[in-house]
């Protein structure tokens, strides 16, 4: 079984203030990882993944992951937050083992509020 | 390359009635996965075609039917629609199934059952 975790419902933060969004995942063999985002009735957009290799995962717009295997988590950061940000963040998981499903299981959602 | 579209993008229908929704994946992406979303549970999935065969499924009723043409274009049913239903329907396209590779998403078709 997979599932993720999306700790928080809503993050406040700042102009020019450094974000994080928290992601913790559950999977049998070996985590695929993603972000999306979406913003007001609009599709998911997809932000970064984490498949193998380096655990600091560079994405669009500024956006960066790190992958913990130790705390399973996948916390999105940027350093600079943008009013244009403001959005739902989704994290994403599935599992990479051979015979593992192909479909992602997916958070609930962050809600992330840029204030000017 | 164009974007995974839906049609219609809006859609109001009443109890009882049935409906069916269009996705347009990538060119070139042979998988077309179906989500519904609502803000009480959030994203869930609703199935999976690869090569117009149903490959996975959600936990859904079979009042939710979908297929997938040849040309890899989808289409989802549901019928006999229920109050609950309403919600945004979101289609995603992937090239190699929804497996490492990640979706790329459509606009939604927002569905209201009155």
């Amino acid at each position: 079984a997979q599932s993720v975790a999306q700790p928080e419902d809503q993050v406040n933060v700042a102009e020019g203030n450094p974000l994080t969004v928290k992601c913790t995942y559950s999977v049998s063999g070996n985590p695929y990882l993603f972000w999306y985002v979406q913003y007001p009735n609009r599709g998911l957009q997809f932000l970064l993944k984490y498949i193998t290799g380096d655990n600091l995962v560079k994405g669009s717009y500024g956006f960066e992951a790190e992958f913990n295997k130790s705390q399973t988590s996948f916390h999105l950061k940027k350093p600079s937050a943008l009013v244009s940000d403001s959005a739902l963040y989704f994290c994403a998981v599935r599992d990479g083992a051979s015979g593992g499903s192909y479909i992602p299981t997916f958070g609930r959602g962050t809600s992330l509020i840029v204030h000017p | 390359k164009a974007g995974v579209t839906q049609t219609p993008r809006y859609l109001i229908k009443t109890r009882g009635q049935q409906v069916t929704l269009s996705c347009s994946p990538i060119s070139g992406h042979r998988s077309v996965s179906w989500y519904q979303q609502t803000p009480g549970q959030g994203l869930q999935f609703l199935f999976e075609y690869f090569s117009e065969t149903q490959r996975n499924k959600g936990n859904f009723p079979g009042r939710f039917s979908g297929r997938q043409f040849s040309n890899s274009r989808s289409e989802m049913n549901v019928s006999t629609l229920e109050l609950g239903d309403s919600a945004l329907y979101l289609c995603a396209s992937s090239l190699v199934g929804a497996t490492g590779n990640e979706q790329f998403f459509g606009p939604g078709t927002r569905l209201t059952v009155l």
